[in-house]
């Protein structure tokens, strides 16, 4: 069935590094594609998405191009802050339309 | 606008009691899903629901656990005869429909089986 996998946890990088979170797919078809974003202590919240093959989804600085080839959608930020600390999970839209399934997620942890 | 509403937001019970979590979903959104994230683990699905509707449940362990969503009213996910493997947090998430695949998340209830 259609999965996502990240890589392990937790990452911890100092402030102004560059971040890339991988992640990569298995599905039939091409599903839209997420990364979404728990900061301690609440809910998940929706960070960037991609709809088809070749987009690329942007927000806070944030990026991440939807790769058929490769089958990936590595997250990236040129520049962290403190404030990105928080728990980043990749996700697909399930080809039946009923779910989004996640992976396991990534914590990170930016030091000043 | 309100988000979305669960409760209570920490919930502490025996093994062999029941535990009721309630989710209200955004004014709005008629699709509501529930998914269980474990300690320091991912979030995973259990079940999706529509008014009045189980839609898929292919989440849901066999026994013990239900969930509803009624026409009026939270959509309730029961847990009956908690055991200690129940403990984690369930979020709740709603959506105005299926194809935009956007969730728009509770901040969870937890819950602790002593």
């Amino acid at each position: 069935g259609d999965s996502v996998t990240q890589m392990e946890g937790p990452v911890t990088l100092s402030e102004e590094a560059f971040l890339t979170i991988n992640c990569t797919y298995t599905a039939t078809g091409y599903p839209p594609l997420f990364w979404y974003v728990q900061y301690p202590g609440e809910g998940l919240q929706l960070l960037l998405k991609a709809t088809k093959a070749d987009d690329k989804g942007s927000n806070k600085g944030f990026e991440a191009t939807y790769r058929k080839e490769t089958t990936s959608f590595h997250l990236e930020k040129g520049s962290v802050q403190v404030s990105d600390s928080a728990v980043y999970f990749c996700a697909l839209l399930y080809s039946s339309a009923s779910k989004i399934i996640f992976g396991s997620g990534t914590r990170l942890s930016i030091r000043p | 606008n309100a988000g979305v509403m669960q409760n209570p937001r920490h919930l502490v019970r025996r093994r062999g009691q029941e535990a009721r979590l309630r989710c209200s979903p955004m004014k709005g959104h008629s699709h509501v899903y529930w998914y269980r994230q474990l300690p320091e683990e991912g979030l995973k699905f259990m079940v999706y629901l529509q008014k009045e509707n189980i839609i898929d449940e292919s989440g849901m362990p066999k026994e013990r656990f239900s969930a509803e969503f009624p026409k009026e009213g939270p959509s309730i996910l029961r847990i009956q005869q908690v055991v200690r493997g129940d403990s984690a947090a369930y979020f709740c998430a709603s959506s105005p429909g299926v194809d935009t695949g956007e969730l728009f998340f509770g901040e969870g209830s937890r819950l602790t089986v002593l």
